[in-house]
């Protein structure tokens, strides 16, 4: 069974630095990835995801992420961070096959300084 | 276009009691999906649909918990004799995939505080 971990449970960064979110997961094969942004009150918001190909990917709101096989890895950046940016952020590994669910890490709530 | 939608958005019932969490999903999305997220936790999974059936209800915790997707479209999460613990957020998703990579879109979430 696939599990994911984002290590850090609360990120504090100062508005227009830099973001980087972790996330490892475990996985027989090349999983399904995403990153999603939770505010409060709100759902999930998809972020960005990789299925295949090139391993750099961009989402919206000027995140991206970056599959790396051989560390397990699908870390989240952003160049510089907004205020806006303050959420709870979510890695999900999908599995290939018939289990079509997703499995969620606990989370990583960032706060954002101005 | 119109989104996930779940109602209610906000449940309070007592414990003992019964609930129905509805969703309803994207049009034209055949696979309806749902969540629950604990406090402080990421979302789990509990049951999944794609048309009519339940193809994988391997999440739900125990026989209290029940889904149905009677026509493919709107789906209704059933708990019976709710217990304290199943104080949660309950999330919806669908998705328009049958096969192959899936990005699942969620709705807002039913808050169910079982008193």
């Amino acid at each position: 069974a696939q599990s994911v971990t984002q290590p850090d449970i609360h990120i504090t960064v100062s508005e227009g630095a830099s973001l980087e979110l972790r996330c490892n997961y475990s996985y027989g094969a090349t999983p399904y990835l995403f990153w999603y942004v939770q505010s409060p009150g709100q759902g999930l918001q998809l972020l960005l995801k990789y299925f295949s190909g090139d391993t750099l990917v961009q989402g919206i709101k000027g995140f991206e992420a970056e599959f790396k096989r051989s560390q397990s890895s699908f870390n989240l950046r952003k160049p510089s961070v907004h205020w806006s940016d303050a959420a709870e952020y979510f890695c999900a590994v999908g599995a290939k096959g018939s289990a079509r669910q997703l499995t969620f890490g606990s989370g990583t709530q960032l706060t954002v300084l101005p | 276009g119109a989104g996930v939608s779940q109602t209610p958005s906000n449940k309070v019932t007592e414990k003992g009691k019964y609930v129905e969490l509805r969703c309803d999903p994207i049009s034209g999305h055949t696979a309806l999906y749902w969540y629950r997220q604990s406090l402080g936790q990421g979302p789990e999974f509990l049951i999944y649909f794609q048309g009519t059936g339940a193809a994988d209800d391997s999440g739900l915790p125990n026989d209290r918990f029940f889904a149905v997707r009677p026509e493919g479209s709107v789906s209704t999460l059933k708990i019976q004799r709710t217990e304290r613990g199943d104080s949660a957020v309950y999330l919806c998703a669908s998705s328009p995939v049958r096969t192959g990579p899936d990005t699942q879109y969620f709705g807002p979430g039913t808050r169910l505080t079982v008193l």
